[in-house]
């Protein structure tokens, strides 16, 4: 297996615009994971997946975020309309259960001008 | 909420030392604690889990040890290597998330 799989790996975009970040989890992955890392804050659970069932969004900043899994596989966060605030290095990460080994992808580096 | 520190944040030491990454976390209710290398600009790369039920793991030159009555895991390196220089993330997961220390960062000088 390839691992979890993030695109765009970079992402310039203008304040207002809209960016989709996409994720390809571990083929019988059952567990979804969104982080964002800053360097002020750290890494942050943004929202969490089980069996393609949010569990946990309380960690998205607000309405401007959104998160889906439209199937098994692949999950997208979107953020609508981005500030630049919203910048940092987003990661998704995978893993059998929503208790055992969690593993990252190489995360997009988002800018927001 | 967990907080989980981690202490040192800068590490320094020359080639060929053992060395020992500290861990705390504020809630023992955990069901496993991970440890993740991360490189400059990458992503995190799992290196150990250790099961609450388990007191430590060990691959290869690593060894993490969990004590959740104190709240504390460590990572021992055997024979440091310039390799080894990343920055060296714990997380304490009570089973539906992870939550992450801010890292050491350790460099191993040739």
């Amino acid at each position: 297996d390839a691992g979890v799989i993030q695109s765009p790996r970079h992402e310039v975009t203008e304040m207002g615009q809209e960016v989709t970040l996409r994720c390809k989890l571990i083929s019988g992955h059952n567990s979804l994971f969104w982080y964002r890392q800053t360097m002020m804050r750290g890494l942050e659970l943004l929202i969490y997946f089980n069996n393609n069932v949010p569990i946990d969004d309380s960690g998205m900043p607000e309405d401007r975020f959104s998160a889906k899994m439209p199937n098994a596989s692949f999950s997208t966060l979107k953020i609508q309309p981005s500030e630049p605030r919203d910048s940092a290095v987003y990661f998704c990460a995978s893993s059998l259960t929503w208790n055992t080994e969690a593993f990252f992808g190489q995360g997009t580096r988002l800018t927001v001008v | 909420k967990q907080e989980v520190t981690q202490i040192p944040a800068a590490l320094s030491v020359p080639e060929g030392e053992n060395l020992v990454l500290n861990c705390s976390f504020t809630d023992s209710a955990i069901y496993n604690l991970q440890w993740f290398r991360q490189d400059p600009g990458k992503g995190l790369t799992s290196l150990l889990l250790i099961q609450s039920s388990q007191r430590e793991q060990t691959s290869g030159r690593l060894n993490a040890s969990l004590d959740k009555s104190s709240g504390r895991s460590t990572l021992y390196i055997a024979a440091s290597q310039p390799g080894d220089s990343a920055t060296y993330l714990c997380a304490a997961s009570p089973g539906n998330q992870f939550y992450f220390g801010t890292g050491t960062s350790l460099t191993v000088i040739p």
